[in-house]
């Protein structure tokens, strides 16, 4: 079977960092991917990490432990517009499609 | 590029009406998702297509689901009938090899 969880809901304020966890079960692995996605629109895509480590993209970076099956979106410097949710996604064989995790709903406060 | 292209942007319909949602990918994209997603139970796949092929569908709820793909460029989805448990936000996805997703602005489906 395959399981994705992640928190359901976040705050934080305004120039702070947050750290969305997401801990995976799939029954093959091939890489991970988080998705930001606004109320009311679709799902954009952020990151995507296959081999272990940290993979920084401006005030964004994703880290993945295979191992662990775990991973997490760092988000730093939030601003108001960071406010939406944050999808964890797993594919477990190349070329195969994402099961999503249900998603964490940050809200990001002044 | 004009991305994924959905219609309608919303339907309201009664119970028992046939629904078909429409999906045109981003040109040159060879995979095709069908994803539906409510507060519940989040963004669930029904079915996806490689190549204009059906590879899995088994994510569709039951048998009054259906998904076609007649060409390379264009899915459809089919609820045929409708209940009122199929409201939900109905998102179309294409890629390049099933990675990474781009998806339409979706389908805000009511039946009533």
């Amino acid at each position: 079977g395959q399981n994705i969880d992640q928190p359901t809901e976040m705050t934080a304020t305004e120039g702070a960092i947050v750290q969305i966890n997401c801990t995976y079960q799939t029954s093959g692995f091939n890489g991970l991917f988080w998705y930001q996605q606004h109320a009311g629109e679709a799902p954009t895509f952020l990151s995507y990490n296959v081999l272990d480590g940290l993979e920084e993209k401006g005030r964004f970076s994703s880290f993945l432990s295979r191992s662990k099956g775990y991973s997490y979106l760092l988000l730093k410097e939030l601003q108001m517009k960071d406010s939406a949710s944050y999808l964890c996604a797993a594919s477990n064989q190349a070329g195969t499609a994402l099961i999503f995790g249900k998603g964490t709903t940050l809200s990001v406060s002044s | 590029d004009a991305g994924v292209i959905q219609s309608p942007r919303h339907e309201v319909t009664e119970m028992g009406q046939e629904v078909t949602l429409r999906c045109k990918l981003i040109s040159g994209h060879n995979s095709l998702f069908w994803y539906r997603q409510t507060m519940m139970r989040g963004l669930e796949l029904l079915i996806y297509f490689n190549n204009n092929v059906p590879i899995d569908d088994s994510g569709m709820p039951e048998d009054r689901f259906s998904a076609k793909m007649p060409n390379a460029s264009f899915s459809t989805l089919k609820i045929q009938p409708s209940e009122p448990r199929d409201s939900a936000v109905y998102f179309c996805a294409s890629s390049i090899g099933g990675e990474k997703l781009f998806f339409g602005s979706g389908t805000q489906l009511s039946v009533l």
